[in-house]
């Protein structure tokens, strides 16, 4: 399993606060996705980067933000916006980002208090 | 807009027998088709993929089949394990960066 990682494992929000999950991979991919999985649900893109300094919305991008400041780095911002944060939030990484394997991390589960 | 529909979203066979989950895609542009284990509580894990000029894939006991025409695929588990019970996710790449999930698969195999 190693090449991705993300922290927290578990993250407790309060009501309007910020909170940043943490992505990081070491494979020198290029692309970087965020994914939201709730249960019974498939995966659905939050946001997606193919290089440093770009990156586009996803399906379900309203009350998040990211950046991509650096190769390896991809932060997540869960804003006091997104009404219902619960969730478990997958990371993923590929070499291009055009049809081919998307390496996963090993997720951050998101609980509101 | 795109879409994958997953079949069946429950599926819980004795061990040793087979199991086939079938998904279709929207998308007729779509062209590589993988498909991702998860276990519960870990992160998905690619277990075979095919792309859109080969119709069938095999790799030990798992195999997928592509019917371009009829825009479905389908993967197949044959002796099937109690270690193989997980959640199987279909997606099609559609263009872009763009890769859509179906909902997923509970297989449980019954020891």
């Amino acid at each position: 399993d190693g090449g991705i990682t993300q922290s927290p494992k578990y993250l407790f929000r309060k009501e309007g606060q910020n909170v940043t999950l943490s992505c990081e991979q070491n494979l020198n991919h290029d692309a970087m996705y965020w994914y939201r999985q709730d249960p019974g649900q498939g995966l659905r893109l939050i946001y997606y980067s193919q290089i440093v300094n770009d990156f586009q919305k996803g399906d379900i991008a309203e009350g998040y933000s990211v950046s991509r400041e650096k190769k390896e780095s991809f932060p997540l911002t869960v804003t006091s916006a997104q009404k219902n944060p619960t969730a478990f939030y997958l990371c993923a990484s590929s070499k291009t980002g055009y049809g081919e394997t998307q390496y996963f991390g090993p997720g951050t589960r998101l609980l509101v208090l | 807009g795109e879409n994958v529909e997953q079949h069946p979203s429950t599926l819980s066979v004795q061990e040793g027998d087979s199991a086939v989950i079938k998904c279709t895609y929207s998308d007729s542009a779509s062209n590589y088709f993988p498909w991702y284990k998860q276990e519960l509580g870990k992160r998905p894990q690619l277990i075979i993929d095919i792309r859109s000029n080969v119709g069938e894939k095999k790799d030990q006991r798992i195999a997928v089949t592509l019917n371009k025409t009829a825009k479905h695929f389908s993967l197949h588990i044959t002796e099937t394990q109690p270690e193989d019970s997980a959640v199987y996710f279909c997606a099609a790449y559609t263009g872009g960066f763009k890769t859509i999930f179906g909902a997923g698969t509970r297989l449980f195999v019954k020891a």
